[in-house]
């Protein structure tokens, strides 16, 4: 079991860039979470998908950012225009399907906006 | 709304003695409880979790927690720790019915001394 893959490990993007990051779940999984971290928000909540489908994007800011699952394999989160604030370290977890409170997370996607 | 209160940044321990790192939670309906470690430039990682039964719960590496529903609390404990152990911890409550999302506390620094 390989563990949540995600890549790239590190992303250094210039203001107005476009940034997309990776993530493929842990086989058998069938939710998958985004989550961005940062010194002064902490852990903030992005997104899930669950079977594939796109069930919980409250926490995704409204412009520039986007989710997708095109598959069971894998997953990405693509920030448009990126700016400064963009800077963070992006999570990504997965989850057997019950929903149970218990996450499996990637090593992180640290994004660096010049 | 659901909050997840952890009260203290930062605690410092030295190598052997016991530590609790606090928890308070604010939510009305049934939830899951659980605490995650990050080390330095990793993701996060499973510690334990609690929903109903017993409320002591054991987890990996000598870690325990206890639920308390009159206190709104979810403490961590452990016995004897490890200079290993020094990560940040963060606990989480996620409802059972509705999203599947984690809600994170702002996480505690646990440094041990040696």
């Amino acid at each position: 079991n390989a563990g949540v893959i995600q890549t790239p490990r590190h992303k250094v993007t210039g203001k107005g860039q476009e940034a997309t990051l990776w993530c493929e779940p842990i086989s058998g999984h069938s939710a998958v979470f985004w989550y961005r971290q940062t010194i002064v928000q902490g852990l903030e909540f992005l997104t899930y998908f669950r079977n594939q489908a796109p069930i919980d994007d409250s926490g995704m800011p409204k412009e520039r950012f986007s989710a997708q699952m095109p598959n069971q394999s894998h997953s990405t989160l693509k920030i448009q225009s990126t700016q400064p604030q963009d800077s963070a370290v992006y999570l990504c977890a997965s989850s057997l399907g019950q929903g149970t409170g218990q996450l499996y997370f990637g090593e992180g996607s640290k994004l660096t906006v010049l | 709304t659901q909050t997840v209160s952890q009260s203290d940044a930062h605690v410092t321990v030295f190598e052997g003695d016991s530590v609790e790192l606090r928890c308070n939670y604010s939510y009305g309906g049934s939830i899951y409880l659980s605490w995650y470690i990050q080390h330095h430039g990793h993701g996060l990682q499973f510690l334990l979790k609690y929903y109903s039964g017993n409320p002591v719960v054991q987890g990996v590496n000598g870690f325990e927690a206890e639920f308390s529903k009159s206190d709104s609390s979810f403490h961590l404990r452990k016995a004897s720790v490890h200079w290993s152990d020094s990560a940040v911890y963060f606990c989480a409550v996620s409802a059972t019915s509705g999203s599947w999302q984690l809600i994170f506390g702002s996480g505690t620094q646990l440094t041990v001394m040696p």
